[in-house]
């Protein structure tokens, strides 16, 4: 089946443009974490959604940042007046239920690269 | 809190050679062990997990890893490796008492070559 998929995968922005990553999640999954993943390092948690609930948001790295899940599927990450520092891959990941010990599966990931 | 530390950032090693990515963790609770491995312009794949029961755990591709709780480590092994197991790999840890979000360290990258 169709795994979690991410959109755009690349994405190029100047300074203090708004921008707005898409991640589909697989279908049926009830959880959904997204991530930042800078250059060189490991993935950083951002935000973790239960349906449409968004339960966790203290990996937010400023209030520039915001994601949403408005139907307990798609999920956007908005990030407002884009800086430099926020170049990275951004991924999503999803997984079945709301357990901690259930697998995440990963997407692809969307590279953003401000300028 | 939670912290994990992957003690080599890069292993190189002969095909067919054995390898250990070594991985570190401090936590002042119990937690769950991940290995995910990320090939070229694909997204995090899961090895393998420890969440209880036996410290030895077997994953996908040959890969294996024991729990040390005394140590805190998650070491990864795998007895033989082949050229497609170049990859960059990533330890993680989850808490019970949080939402399930990872906590991944820095990376291990494994360069077989021929």
């Amino acid at each position: 089946g169709a795994g979690v998929s991410q959109s755009p995968r690349y994405k190029v922005a100047k300074r203090g443009q708004d921008v707005a990553l898409r991640c589909d999640p697989i279908s049926g999954h009830v959880s959904l974490f997204w991530y930042q993943q800078a250059l060189g390092q490991g993935p950083e948690f951002l935000t973790y959604f239960q349906n449409e609930a968004q339960l966790d948001k203290s990996g937010l790295p400023s209030d520039r940042f915001f994601a949403e899940r408005p139907e307990g599927s798609v999920s956007t990450l908005k990030i407002q007046r884009t800086q430099q520092e926020d170049s990275a891959v951004y991924l999503c990941a999803s997984s079945l239920r709301e357990s901690h010990t259930d697998t995440q599966y990963f997407g692809p990931g969307t590279r953003l690269t401000v300028l | 809190a939670q912290s994990v530390t992957q003690l080599d950032s890069q292993v190189p090693v002969f095909e067919e050679a054995p390898v250990e990515l070594r991985c570190n963790y401090s936590s002042s609770v119990s937690v769950y062990l991940f290995w995910y491995v990320q090939y070229p312009n694909q997204g995090l794949q899961l090895l393998l997990k420890y969440l209880s029961g036996s410290t030895l755990v077997k994953g996908i591709n040959g890969f294996e890893a024991e729990f040390n709780k005394s140590q805190t480590s998650f070491h990864l092994r795998k007895p033989s490796v082949h050229i497609s197991d170049t990859a960059e790999y990533f330890c993680a840890v989850s808490a019970p008492s949080n939402t399930g979000k990872l906590i991944f360290g820095q990376g291990t990258t494994l360069q077989v070559k021929p």
